[in-house]
């Protein structure tokens, strides 16, 4: 079964600095790799995608993320983190099958 | 566009009894629906697949008959928790998957059910 994982479960910063959420996944095929957010007392949103095409792919919000096959990785980024980015931030792949797998999410704390 | 509500938000229930949650597409057809559960600090994990017309397809550990999924419509699919137990609690997410694609996914707000 394919795993997703996520480190660094708490991330704590402060505005203006910036963001890396790592990202990795187990799985051999073809993947569709996305980056979702949860903010406090709000459902999940999508933050961006990757299918095919150019590896890095902007999201919503000045995010980006880059997908790097030969590490199965795809980390989050944002070079200058705001008070509102305070969320949590799950890593998900679907594969084959359609379905989602999530990672455990990052939750991030961002200090005015 | 594109929402998913659920319904209740919140729900208390007494061990023994059945709980029903919705999840709804407002604004659009969802052939598909997902539920997923929740922990504390955990990740999602799938529970099931609902389509619409069909029999749920239950990941694996994932009891079908606690577990109850009716897709009746292209808007509307229930999960309903029989025979509720304090193991039980915890939070419900549905999301739907936008007809016609096989990539878009929109999530509801989730559930928070209390077994006592």
């Amino acid at each position: 079964a394919q795993s997703v994982s996520q480190h660094n479960h708490h991330v704590i910063l402060s505005e203006a600095a910036s963001l890396e959420l790592g990202c990795n996944y187990s799985y051999g095929g073809t993947v569709n790799l996305f980056w979702y957010v949860q903010y406090p007392g709000q459902h999940l949103q999508l933050l961006l995608k990757y299918f095919s095409g150019d590896p890095l792919v902007k999201g919503i919000k000045g995010f980006e993320a880059e997908f790097i096959k030969s590490k199965f990785s795809f980390n989050l980024r944002k070079p200058s983190v705001q008070w509102s980015d305070t969320a949590e931030y799950f890593c998900a792949v679907k594969n084959g099958n359609n379905r989602l797998a999530f990672g455990k999410g990052n939750q991030v704390v961002v200090i005015p | 566009g594109a929402v998913v509500s659920q319904h209740p938000s919140r729900v208390i229930c007494k061990s023994g009894t059945s709980v029903k949650i919705e999840c709804r597409s407002l604004d659009f057809q969802a052939t598909t629906m997902f539920w997923y559960r929740q922990f504390p600090k955990q990740s999602l994990m799938l529970m099931a697949t609902s389509n619409e017309g069909s029999k749920a397809t239950y990941e694996q550990g994932v009891e079908k008959d606690k577990f109850l999924i009716n897709h009746a419509s292209l808007t509307l699919s229930t999960l309903t928790v029989t025979s509720a137990h304090p193991e039980d609690s915890s939070f419900y997410i549905c999301s739907a998957r936008l007809a016609g694609t096989a990539y878009e996914q929109y999530f509801g707000p989730g559930t928070r059910l209390t077994v006592t």
